[in-house]
């Protein structure tokens, strides 16, 4: 199962919008409305921020949003804030009934 | 509230095993799903397997199959990870993720991470 395709990096000024991709293939990202979305400071663990491709947790400000087009799924965050630099992976689950993680994207707010 | 604490930083030489553990609170342990992530230094993250601890059926990643072995034990609520031959492409941060299913199919609690050094 290989890695999904996410950019290395992306970078906004504070109150710009953003867009991560994240490219898979029909036997996960278009196969099922399961990705997911993480943000990672350094040093600490993932957080949850999108779930069922467009779901927030309770808690994650609405300024996350997610959606889906075929095979690529996109993590959008507007507004962009200082404390949102960090590292965003995308997940989803596959017709193995496994997990596979995107490569992860940098984001740093200028 | 939901917590996952994990075992403390081990250092292994190559060819040995490291066996990592993974213990709930906060929830009725065999109610959520347990997942393995692992992050090597500098690296993303990377999907290892899932246990179920009702029952302790188990999915690995195709590149771990044959090495890693979850298990889980409910009279302490503590699941375990054991990984074997290790070589030095494994140092890497071991995470244990919980799936509540609240969120289908997403690691919504995750454990602080065990940083396993593989080293001769």
């Amino acid at each position: 199962q290989s890695a999904l395709t996410q950019p290395a990096s992306v970078s906004g000024s504070p109150g710009q919008s953003i867009t991560i991709s994240c490219t898979g293939t029909s036997s996960d990202v278009g196969g099922y409305n399961y990705v997911s979305w993480y943000q990672q400071h350094p040093g600490k663990a993932p957080k949850l921020m999108i779930y069922d491709v467009s779901k927030r947790p309770s808690g994650v400000s609405n300024r996350f949003s997610g959606s889906k087009s075929g095979n690529t799924a996109s993590l959008t965050i507007s507004g962009l804030q200082a404390e949102d630099e960090a590292d965003y992976y995308c997940s989803s689950y596959t017709s193995s009934s496994t997990w596979v993680f995107g490569g992860g994207t940098k984001l740093t707010v200028l | 509230q939901v917590q996952l604490v994990q075992s403390g930083a081990e250092v292994k030489k190559p060819g040995a095993s490291v066996k990592v553990s993974c213990t709930a609170s906060g929830y009725t342990f065999t109610t959520y799903y347990i997942h393995w992530v692992r992050q090597a230094p500098g690296q993303g993250l990377e999907w290892m397997g899932i246990i179920n601890p009702s029952g302790g059926s188990t999915n690995y990643a195709q590149r771990f199959q044959g090495r890693v072995t979850m298990t889980s034990d409910t009279s302490t609520s503590t699941v375990y990870m054991e990984l074997s031959s290790l070589r030095s492409e494994d140092t890497a941060v071991y995470s244990c993720a919980g799936e509540s299913g609240v969120a289908t199919k997403a690691f919504d609690y995750w454990g602080q991470g065990t940083l396993v050094t593989v080293s001769s």
